[in-house]
């Protein structure tokens, strides 16, 4: 069984830092891509960064271009997104999911998120 | 990276169809058919229902259905039942390797 399981959220202050991480199981990971995508109160979603199944390449939002970084670490089938310079519109619950070329690099699997809330 | 535009509800008796539109641009939506739907049922994760415009993941009801006009894209989910009410979010391809999502539809089964 697939799963994606996200940890590492909390209260931070605006221009702080935060490094949120998904464990995953339930499949090769080395062959995915993975991506964060965040859900702000009340609103849609909103994809922010994907890595490549390699984590050789890396694409972000322009909204947090400069200040998220996306990694990975394949011998332990983990993701990363380190968060800097955070603002309070930052402030969303944090999901990882996986894309799959075999289903147009739909998002076919997520984690049940993690919430970050950016506030003085 | 603008979003795309869903109505931010629809609704429908049990039994009715509803169709929740997608409208995009001719750099994401018209561009690549690489649209896909979500639903997410209150405090849940999204879970996929349509992919590449209007293919159904193995073990998503044949009732959800998605197609796709220039930069418009649009979600049918006929014979309405109580359980699909939740909130149903569309995505495409935006080009170099981003994505750009809609704002999300809240479906209400009266």
């Amino acid at each position: 069984e697939v799963q994606l399981v996200e940890s590492g959220g909390g209260l931070v202050r605006p221009g702080g830092s935060l490094r949120l991480s998904c464990a995953a199981s339930g499949f090769t990971f080395n062959t995915y891509s993975l991506n964060w995508v965040r859900q702000a109160p009340g609103k849609g979603l909103d994809w922010v960064t994907s890595v490549s199944s390699s984590g050789r390449y890396t694409y972000y939002a322009d909204s947090v271009k400069g200040r998220f970084t996306i990694s990975r670490d394949n011998a332990k089938n983990s993701l990363y997104l380190q968060m800097n310079s955070l603002r309070v519109e930052d402030t969303a619950i944090y999901y990882c999911a996986r894309d799959t070329i075999a289903l147009g690099w739909a998002f076919d699997y997520w984690g049940q998120g993690v919430q970050v809330t950016v506030s003085s | 990276q603008s979003a795309l535009t869903q109505p931010p509800s629809a609704s429908g008796s049990p039994g009715q169809s509803v169709t929740i539109s997608c409208t995009g641009t001719s750099s994401d939506v018209g561009a690549y058919n690489f649209v896909s739907w979500y639903q997410q049922h209150p405090g849940k994760a999204p879970q996929l229902i349509i992919y590449e415009v209007s293919k159904r993941p193995s073990g998503v009801p044949g009732r959800f259905s998605g197609s796709k006009s220039g930069s418009a894209a649009s979600l049918t989910v006929t014979g309405l039942q109580a359980e699909d009410e939740g909130h149903y979010h569309c995505t495409s391809y935006a080009g170099s390797n981003t994505w750009v999502f809609g704002g999300g539809t809240k479906l209400t089964v009266l």
